[in-house]
C-alpha cells in the first residue's frame, strides 16, 4: 500500500520566518501535487512536480521533487499569515485514478 | 479556467430526507471524482467516474449514489444518511487521459449537517 507521510504535522510560526514541510513515501510516484486547504474550503492546487531532481517556485513558495521520486518539500521564505492552512501532499496511484493524500500539515503563521 | 463549482455551499439535512449534491466543470475532463472529508483529516476518496462510468466505488454504503449525466456533471444523492456522515464532500476532476501528470482540481466542497 503506498502511503504519504508528511511532517510536521503542526507548526505554528512567527510572521517572517521560515519552514520546512516534508512529504515522504517508501514508493516512486510518477508526480506529486501539493495543496492548501483553508477550512471549509476544497484544497487549491499550488504544484505539480514531475522529474525527480524538479524545483519549482512560486513566490515565496519552492517545491523540490526529490531525485528518487519518493519524497517531496515544500519551503516557505517569510511566511504570512495568509500562508496559515493546511498543507497536502498528493499522488496518483499507479495504474489507477485513485489519488493518495499525505497525513497533512497545519500551518498558523502568526502575525 | 481551472474551476470546478460545487452546490449548494451548505446542507443541512434530517436523516429521513432525500437530498442532491452537484458538481460542475468546464474544462474538458473526462475523470471525476466524490470525496468526503472529516475536520482536520485528509480527503477521503469515495467515487471514481471516468468517462462517465463508475471506475471505482471505495465501498461507500447504498445511502450515498452517484451519478454522472454527462461528461461535464456529477451528482450525489443522498437519502437516509446518519450524523456521522456530516463533513465536507468534495468534487474534483482531472483530464482522465491516463497522462502521468493526472492532476486534481477540486470544488470548494458542500457542508454537510445530518440532524
Amino acid at each position: 500500500t503506498q502511503l504519504l507521510e508528511q511532517s510536521p504535522q503542526f507548526l505554528s510560526i512567527q510572521e517572517g520566518e521560515n519552514l520546512t514541510v516534508y512529504c515522504n513515501s517508501s514508493s516512486v510516484f510518477s508526480s506529486l501535487q501539493w495543496y492548501r486547504q483553508e477550512p471549509g474550503e476544497g484544497p487549491v492546487l499550488l504544484v505539480t512536480v514531475v522529474t525527480g531532481g524538479e524545483v519549482k517556485k512560486l513566490k515565496r513558495l519552492t517545491f523540490q521533487f526529490g531525485d528518487a521520486r519518493k519524497d517531496s518539500s515544500l519551503h516557505i521564505t517569510a511566511a504570512q499569515p495568509g500562508d496559515t492552512g493546511l498543507y497536502l501532499c498528493a499522488s496518483l496511484t499507479s495504474g489507477t485514478y485513485k489519488y493518495i493524500f499525505g497525513t497533512g500539515t497545519r500551518l498558523k503563521v502568526l502575525a | 479556467d481551472t474551476e470546478v463549482t460545487q452546490t449548494p455551499k451548505h446542507l443541512v439535512m434530517g436523516m429521513t430526507n432525500k437530498k442532491s449534491l452537484k458538481c460542475e466543470q468546464h474544462m474538458g475532463h473526462r475523470a471525476m471524482y466524490w470525496y468526503k472529508q472529516k475536520a482536520k483529516k485528509p480527503p477521503e476518496l469515495m467515487f471514481v467516474y471516468s468517462y462517465e462510468k463508475l471506475s471505482i466505488n471505495e465501498s461507500v454504503p447504498s445511502r450515498f449514489s452517484p451519478e454522472c449525466p454527462n461528461s461535464s456533471l456529477l451528482n450525489l444523492h443522498l437519502h437516509a444518511l446518519q450524523p456521522e456522515d456530516s463533513a465536507l464532500y468534495l468534487c474534483a476532476s482531472s483530464h482522465g487521459t491516463g497522462y502521468l501528470q493526472e492532476t486534481q482540481y477540486f470544488g470548494p466542497g458542500t457542508r454537510l449537517l445530518v440532524l
